[in-house]
């Protein structure tokens, strides 16, 4: 299996400011990366495919990057509804696997 | 938009069956794409559990010997079954619709499930 080795597992933040979240497979997978928001009780949210597809309907301050084994989510200017807990997952092959995710904090 | 709703006990015995139905709306199954089940048991990450596509399924080794999933095209509903439930697998699990194998753009609420005697 692939592992993801996400970090960090938590930051706290400001509205405002900048995150960049960092994944690491344990193997290249090109850039079959997709990355995920999820809140408690709501749907999880597909934010973006291959690396750094951004998805429709996803604010631009969110942005994907990397390819091989490190990739990157950045997201600039938190807003409010930001405050989450983001997860990497590998596509490269089966079984699907996810980074132990980061949950970012006011 | 397509609407994914889990549906099932929310507590299960040790040693137990777990079934549990996702009711698509708005999109019809049949359409040719993947539909998966997830997980995520308390204070930990994702975990995914398997997939269907074109009649065919694709399922995580760790849970492949207790783990069916099939397809319910007439009510345009997939489910999983779980046999020989564990502590281990209480979880909050999801289903959801992958545009490919690993590209899940949408996804239900979630059940929750507890094994407890």
């Amino acid at each position: 299996d692939i592992q993801m080795t996400q970090s960090p597992s938590s930051v706290s933040a400001s509205i405002g400011d900048g995150v960049t979240i960092t994944c690491r497979a344990s193997q290249d997978i090109n850039n079959w990366l997709a990355w995920y928001q999820l809140k408690p009780g709501k749907a999880p949210k597909l934010l973006i495919s291959a690396a750094y597809r951004l998805q429709g309907g996803v604010p631009e301050r969110f942005s994907g990057s990397g390819s091989g084994t490190d990739f990157n989510l950045i997201i600039t200017g938190l807003q409010p509804e930001d405050f989450a807990t983001y997860f990497c997952q590998q596509g490269h092959s089966f079984p699907l696997t996810f980074g132990g995710g980061t949950k970012v904090e006011i | 938009q397509v609407r994914l709703q889990e549906s099932g006990p929310g507590l299960v015995k040790p040693s137990e069956t777990l079934a549990l139905i996702c009711n698509v709306s708005f999109y019809s199954i049949d359409n040719g794409l993947y539909w998966g089940w997830f997980r995520r048991p308390p204070g930990k990450g994702l975990e995914w559990i398997g997939s269907t596509y074109s009649g065919r399924t694709f399922y995580n080794p760790s849970l492949k010997s207790r783990l069916t999933i099939s397809v319910d095209a007439s009510n345009n509903q997939f489910s999983m079954r779980l046999t020989s439930v564990a502590a281990a697998d209480a979880a909050l699990y999801y289903c959801a619709r992958g545009l490919d194998a690993y590209t899940y753009d949408s996804w239900g609420q979630g059940a929750l499930v507890a094994v407890s005697s």
